[in-house]
């Protein structure tokens, strides 16, 4: 079954500090993808990268940084030079394809509270 | 615009009347999915649909039920509803599965008293 860890509850870090959002992730499958979602306090759910198992190329945009380690099952999100505006809860998650009889579902870890503060 | 619309973003209720929040996407996902969120427990699948007429449980499907009689719509239904359904209510859609990016809903915050 697919499962999903984030064992980091809450974070709080200093303005302009790096920061890394751990994710584990277990899976029976060859074939599946990743996520990162954000929800900010106000509540609405935003999409932020999507990773297929093939794909182990890290990737980065802006400030944010996605490390994809197959052989840690890992798949680790980290924001340099935090601000204000990053504080969030962040959600992992994971999918299984279809193609290999797999489920249609979508599984999410419990979330990491981040906290930046000025 | 494409978005996701669910109605109502609040809602009180008392336990046992039944209740339904519609939510209805735009961009002719095939794929719709509903999930709850809970402190502690991330965000949990309700149930999911394919397409029209496709339905099946996810990992918290007690107490609900859905349908998908159209592409754009798939309201959540709770019969008669319990304090432990109290809960935010998220639905997203996709455009083919759920290996493919989805689209929230603004959230359903739910009181059953």
């Amino acid at each position: 079954a697919q499962k999903v860890t984030q064992a980091q509850t809450e974070i709080s870090v200093v303005e302009k500090e790096d920061v890394t959002l751990d994710c584990v992730y277990e899976t029976r499958d060859t074939t599946y993808y990743l996520f990162w979602y954000k929800q900010p306090p106000s509540g609405e759910l935003v999409f932020l990268i999507r990773r297929n198992s093939f794909d182990e190329q890290n990737e980065i945009s802006g400030r944010y940084s996605w490390n994809f380690q197959k052989s840690t099952s890992s798949f680790n999100f980290t924001i340099t030079a935090s601000q204000v505006v990053d504080s969030a809860v962040y959600f992992c998650a994971l999918s299984e394809a279809v193609g290999q009889g797999g489920s249609e579902k979508l599984v999410f870890g419990k979330g990491t509270k981040l906290t930046v503060n000025p | 615009e494409a978005q996701v619309t669910q109605n109502p973003r609040y809602l009180i209720t008392v336990t046992g009347k039944k209740l339904t929040v519609t939510c209805s996407q735009n961009m002719n996902h095939e794929y719709m999915s509903w999930y709850r969120q809970d402190p502690g427990l991330g965000l949990r699948q309700i149930y999911y649909s394919m397409n029209v007429e496709v339905t099946d449980k996810g990992d918290v499907p007690e107490g609900y039920k859905v349908s998908r009689k159209e592409k754009r719509n798939f309201p959540l239904i709770l019969e008669s509803p319990s304090p432990n359904q109290t809960s935010l209510y998220f639905c997203a859609s996709s455009l083919s599965g759920a290996w493919t990016e989805a689209f929230f809903g603004q959230g359903t915050r739910l009181t059953v008293v």
